[in-house]
């Protein structure tokens, strides 16, 4: 089926300093998201994006916290400046449509662990 | 908002036995849910989503019943075997949930036992 790959799959960074979490969505998909999930907790959700813009994020998704996808590349995920809590799993999604949920599928890729000491 | 349970957090069972996973959610305008598996190393994969229109659906290996009177989702791994050891999670989504929100239970971790 189709596939969403993230890169890298784990990442370490000194606390303070900025990460970028990379996402190659599914080819012909238009939606974005990304979800977090901290060690023992459940998967929630960050942000989705649409045809360059943020169209909903959650209060996890702090002022840190930035979302694109220049040109049509990956759809990243950056936090400036990193922080403890930041540690946990991401996982970004893609989907061809929009709309109510039980018409989409939302394919996710197997996620970044980001490690911040 | 949304609190969807899921249990058990992890379960073992032997080849050929049955599993089942329940997620309980708290929402009544909840309308659409899904199960999703997880391998090691590998995404998400949806192995069903069902509106609130229906009430069993049956895949191949597996069932999913939704009793939406006592807001339970359930996943019934039917003659289990190796290739179902994996994480699974239950989502739910909202009526009027533009953008997909997904609310997840925390995870199923299935071992199939030989």
């Amino acid at each position: 089926g189709p596939k969403v790959l993230q890169i890298p799959s784990h990442q370490i960074i000194d606390m303070g300093q900025m990460v970028t979490l990379n996402c190659d969505p599914v080819s012909n998909h238009l939606y974005f998201y990304w979800y977090k999930q901290i060690l023992g907790q459940q998967m929630e959700f960050l942000v989705n994006f649409y045809n360059g813009k943020v169209m909903e994020k959650s209060k996890l998704f702090k002022d840190q916290f930035s979302v694109e996808r220049p040109d049509g590349s990956y759809f990243t995920l950056k936090i400036q400046p990193t922080a403890l809590e930041d540690s946990a799993v991401y996982f970004c999604a893609s989907s061809l449509d929009w709309g109510g949920a039980g018409q989409n599928t939302l394919y996710f890729g197997a996620g970044t662990r980001l490690s911040v000491l | 908002g949304e609190q969807v349970e899921q249990r058990p957090p992890h379960l073992s069972v032997r080849e050929g036995d049955s599993a089942v996973i329940i997620c309980t959610y708290t929402d009544p305008n909840s309308y659409y849910f899904f199960w999703y598996k997880q391998e090691p190393g590998a995404g998400l994969q949806l192995l069903m989503k069902v509106f609130s229109s229906t009430e069993i659906n049956e895949g191949q290996g597996f069932t999913v019943l939704l009793n939406k009177k006592d807001k339970q989702l359930s996943l019934n791994l039917t003659a289990a075997h190796p290739g179902d050891s994996a994480v699974y999670f239950c989502a739910v989504s909202r009526t009027n949930s533009a953008g997909n929100k997904l609310t997840f239970g925390i995870g199923t971790r299935v071992l199939v036992r030989p």
